[in-house]
């Protein structure tokens, strides 16, 4: 079965630091590799996510994060971030339509 | 955009009772999906649907049932909810596309307390 891990599970950091979450996955597989954002009292929404090509993908808000195939990793990264970044980060990995999440990581960004 | 909505945002229930959450989509997607988030666990995927009728297990689904009678709606059911159930319920929808690639959309999570 496959599994996702994420390597922090809470981030703390001040405005215009930059970010780096760790996620890694056991499947072995062809995987799609998905980050998710779930802000404060809002619904999960797509960051990135990669299919295929380039191994570094730009999301939305200035993110971007790096497919590794041999470190079997999809770093996240943002090099400054806001208070409005305050929100809880989940790694994800589909295939053979099961989409199975990490565990999570909550950020807080302090002004 | 896409649409989930789930049909309640937060209930109460006492152990024993029986439970439906429900969901209903508006974009037409085939795949629909429910899944529990609790922290630290992240979110543990409890059943999905390809299709009206079809359903599969996920990584949890002891202790409840799914339902998939038309394909815009997808109902979870604890038969008889007990406290360990206690969690946010998210359901999710995504197109087939090639099956595996598919984005999901999520809806904004039902809070279920059991007593």
């Amino acid at each position: 079965a496959q599994s996702v891990s994420q390597h922090n599970h809470h981030v703390i950091l001040s405005e215009a630091a930059s970010l780096e979450l760790g996620c890694n996955y056991s499947y072995g597989g062809t995987v799609n590799l998905f980050w998710y954002v779930q802000y404060p009292g809002q619904h999960l929404q797509l960051l990135l996510k990669y299919f295929s090509g380039d191994p570094l993908v730009k999301g939305i808000k200035g993110f971007e994060a790096e497919f590794i195939k041999s470190k079997f990793s999809f770093n996240l990264r943002k090099p400054s971030v806001q208070w409005s970044d305050t929100a809880e980060y989940f790694c994800a990995v589909i295939a053979f339509y099961k989409l199975s999440f990490g565990a999570g990581t909550t950020v807080t960004v302090r002004a | 955009d896409v649409k989930v909505t789930q049909s309640s945002r937060y209930l109460v229930k006492r152990t024993g009772e029986k439970v439906f959450l429900e969901c209903v989509q508006d974009m037409d997607h085939e795949n629909m999906f429910w899944y529990r988030q609790d922290p630290g666990l992240g979110l543990r995927l409890i059943y999905f649907s390809y299709d009206v009728k079809m359903k599969e297990k996920g990584d949890i689904p002891e202790g409840y049932s799914v339902s998939r009678e038309k394909k815009e709606r997808f109902s979870l059911i604890l038969e008889s909810a007990s406290t360990n159930q206690t969690s946010m319920y998210l359901c999710a929808s995504s197109l087939p596309a090639s099956g595996d690639t598919g984005e999901l959309f999520f809806g904004e999570g039902s809070r279920l307390t059991v007593l």
